[in-house]
């Protein structure tokens, strides 16, 4: 699995998009981007994935650079709810996916 | 259930036992990884279970740590003589080849 890079942490005030960006400049032309989040004490949750094109659906929007080695998670309107630890991975999709590997994520704190 | 189950949430130790931590994956599943989470951190692969095939232990931190599927499903972590800094959330999840779902994990203490 390609390496991910995200920031440590960001700020983010309630009401505001959120831009949490990653970098992975050496992913493979079959490799998704991933996107999940972990709210304290929970599991991680799956947020959105794309390939090339950009996605968007009822919990987030996904830029992925032209390039492909450079993505943006946008939470449009963050709320109090969505401070969590939000993680970028890169995988190939399919039967032999291969094991997943996840950095430390960047930890998002929406203040009111 | 519709979700990854995860048994037992919380288990407390001491020093030298062994424990079982066990993943009910969602079914259908043919994929299945453990993850451990120390306080604070990222998660780090553990182990990953792909169909019938040898999984891919590559992250097993030492020969203390095993792991089985029996019969595509259900999958036993299992650390042997445990140590202090075994001390984790243990994360199982799933897949049938896109997303992951994970279950909300066990938290072990070694004391």
């Amino acid at each position: 699995d390609a390496k991910t890079t995200q920031p440590p942490s960001m700020d983010c005030a309630e009401g505001r998009a959120a831009n949490l960006p990653c970098n992975h400049s050496t992913i493979s032309g079959n490799e998704y981007v991933y996107w999940y989040r972990q709210i304290h004490s929970q599991g991680p949750q799956y947020i959105i994935h794309g390939l090339k094109n950009n996605e968007t659906n009822e919990m987030a929007s996904l830029i992925i650079t032209e390039d492909r080695k450079s993505s943006t998670l946008i939470l449009p309107h963050a709320t109090l709810r969505d401070t969590a630890v939000y993680y970028c991975i890169v995988r190939v999709r399919g039967t032999n996916a291969g094991k997943s590997t996840f950095g430390d994520g960047t930890t998002l704190t929406v203040k009111p | 259930g519709a979700g990854v189950s995860q048994s037992p949430s919380n288990k407390v130790t001491e020093k030298g036992k062994d424990v079982e931590l066990r993943c009910d994956p969602i079914s259908g599943h043919t994929a299945l990884y453990w993850y451990r989470q120390s306080l604070g951190q990222g998660l780090e692969f553990l182990i990953y279970f792909q169909g019938n095939s040898a999984p891919d232990k590559s992250g097993l931190p030492s020969d203390r740590f095993s792991a089985e599927r029996t019969g595509g499903s259900v999958s036993t972590l299992t650390i042997q003589r445990t140590q202090q800094e075994d001390s984790a959330v243990y994360l199982c999840a799933s897949s049938s080849g896109g997303e992951l779902f994970f279950g909300e994990g066990s938290r072990l203490t070694v004391l």
